[in-house]
């Protein structure tokens, strides 16, 4: 099956820094890649996704960029915001609905 | 809408009793999946389902059931409850469908403890 990696594990920023997170996968089959953000005891919610036939998306703050050939994507959070702090996971899909995550960051955004 | 609830939201069991994870949806979306979360490993996939009367096993299906008997309700089921199972359950749901988002909402989660 697809295997997700997610580095790094915790990462703390300076306020107004940028973050950047990286993904893995191992399915070269993978089309769908979405960022999910999980506040404190609360459930993860979509923050931004990408496909395979686009490179780059982008979205205020946040992009995920895309490498098919690597089998890599990453999400930049620019101009870092307390509301940021938070535990972030990446996915990949072939088939939309079946996600398989990475292990999630903890950002934490120094005020 | 309430969107995606579930019930308890703690629960304990001692090893080999039985309970039912409740989820529910209003948003009359096809798909719902049940995902645990540990620490370290992100949230695996236990159990699926693309419909009513429809139901597939994930990553991690073991010492678990499911059925969805209606496009709103989709309860987890653990069979005899072992400390292994000590996690975060979370229930998701999704339109997933062309032309419709694929975007997966996710209930607020049950801290299940075994002991």
């Amino acid at each position: 099956g697809e295997n997700v990696e997610q580095h790094p594990s915790t990462l703390s920023v300076q306020e107004g820094d940028s973050a950047v997170i990286k993904c893995t996968y191992s399915d070269s089959a993978s089309n769908y890649f979405p960022w999910y953000k999980q506040e404190l005891g609360k459930g993860p919610q979509l923050i931004i996704d990408i496909r395979s036939n686009v490179g780059e998306k982008k979205d205020q703050r946040i992009a995920v960029t895309l490498n098919k050939t690597a089998k890599h994507f990453s999400l930049h959070i620019t101009e870092t915001q307390p509301e940021d702090s938070a535990v972030y996971f990446c996915a990949a899909s072939k088939n939309d609905y079946k996600l398989s995550f990475g292990a999630g960051t903890t950002v934490t955004v120094r005020a | 809408n309430a969107g995606v609830t579930q019930t308890p939201k703690f629960q304990v069991l001692k090893t080999g009793q039985s309970m039912t994870l409740q989820c529910a949806q209003d948003m009359n979306h096809e798909y719902m999946s049940w995902y645990r979360q540990d620490p370290g490993m992100g949230l695996r996939l236990i159990h699926y389902s693309v419909g009513a009367g429809i139901t597939d096993q994930g990553e991690v299906p073991n010492g678990y059931n499911v059925s969805r008997s209606t496009t709103e309700d989709f309860p987890l089921r653990l069979l005899s409850a072992a400390p292994s199972q000590t996690s975060v359950y979370f229930c998701a749901s999704s339109p997933n469908g062309p032309g419709l988002s694929y975007e997966q909402y996710f209930g607020p989660g049950t801290r299940l403890t075994v002991t």
